[in-house]
């Protein structure tokens, strides 16, 4: 099986740019979850989706928003992007949501100028 | 009560020698302990897992000890090898809730030839 994909690898904003990343789940898994990930402090939990609908929430602006398809499909969206957006941004997939069994994608390595 | 505190920020192991990765938790409910592994260019990934029933947990050269009263885990590498360098995450949370992993800060190992 093909694993997580995410879309693009690197990207450079500009503040006060809005941006789009996307996340291909493993086939099979229902739910995405996206995290930030930047130096020393750990990965921060963002959102996570499961058939399309919002289950679960971390403490981010709403600037942070994400989605889900049909398909399974993520996007995350920030808006407005500050100094302080940069990092890598992680997606993981698991069959039916919960801890117990998330592969990670490679990450989309965000930097905001 | 939220937090996972881990130690040390980076540590230089020499080949053949042991890594220990410690962490600790504040959050009496937590009941899922899991070590995520993490390479340069991709997303972290799991490497081992414990509950809170046992006090030890091995697989293969890798083993979490787990100490309940003291809200205390950690990770030993045993006869650590250069392809052991990577960054190590703690984690924590409660299994069957609403709650996600609780990340800690993570450790750069590096195993020395």
């Amino acid at each position: 099986k093909a694993g997580v994909t995410q879309t693009p690898r690197y990207l450079i904003k500009t503040r006060g740019q809005q941006v789009t990343l996307s996340c291909s789940p493993i086939s099979g898994h229902r739910s995405v979850s996206w995290y930030q990930q930047t130096p020393g402090q750990g990965l921060q939990f963002l959102f996570e989706y499961f058939s399309e609908t919002q289950r679960n929430k971390g403490n981010f602006p709403g600037r942070f928003s994400g989605r889900q398809f049909s398909n399974s499909r993520s996007e995350m969206n920030v808006s407005t992007l500050e100094l302080g957006d940069s990092a890598l941004y992680l997606c993981a997939s698991s069959p039916q949501g919960g801890l117990l069994e998330q592969y990670f994608g490679p990450g989309t390595r965000l930097t905001v100028t | 009560q939220q937090q996972v505190k881990q130690s040390p920020q980076s540590l230089i192991v020499q080949k053949g020698g042991i890594s220990i990765i410690n962490c600790a938790y504040e959050n009496t409910a937590f009941d899922y302990f899991p070590w995520y592994q993490q390479f340069p260019g991709k997303g972290p990934a799991l490497l081992i897992a414990i509950r809170p029933d046992v006090s030890e947990k091995k697989e293969g050269r890798f083993t979490i000890s787990f100490n309940k009263s003291a809200k205390q885990f950690s990770l030993h590498i045993m006869d650590s090898q250069p392809g052991d360098s990577a960054t190590y995450f703690c984690a924590a949370s409660k299994v069957n809730s609403n709650y996600q992993l609780i990340w800690g800060a993570g450790t750069k190992l590096i195993i020395k030839p």
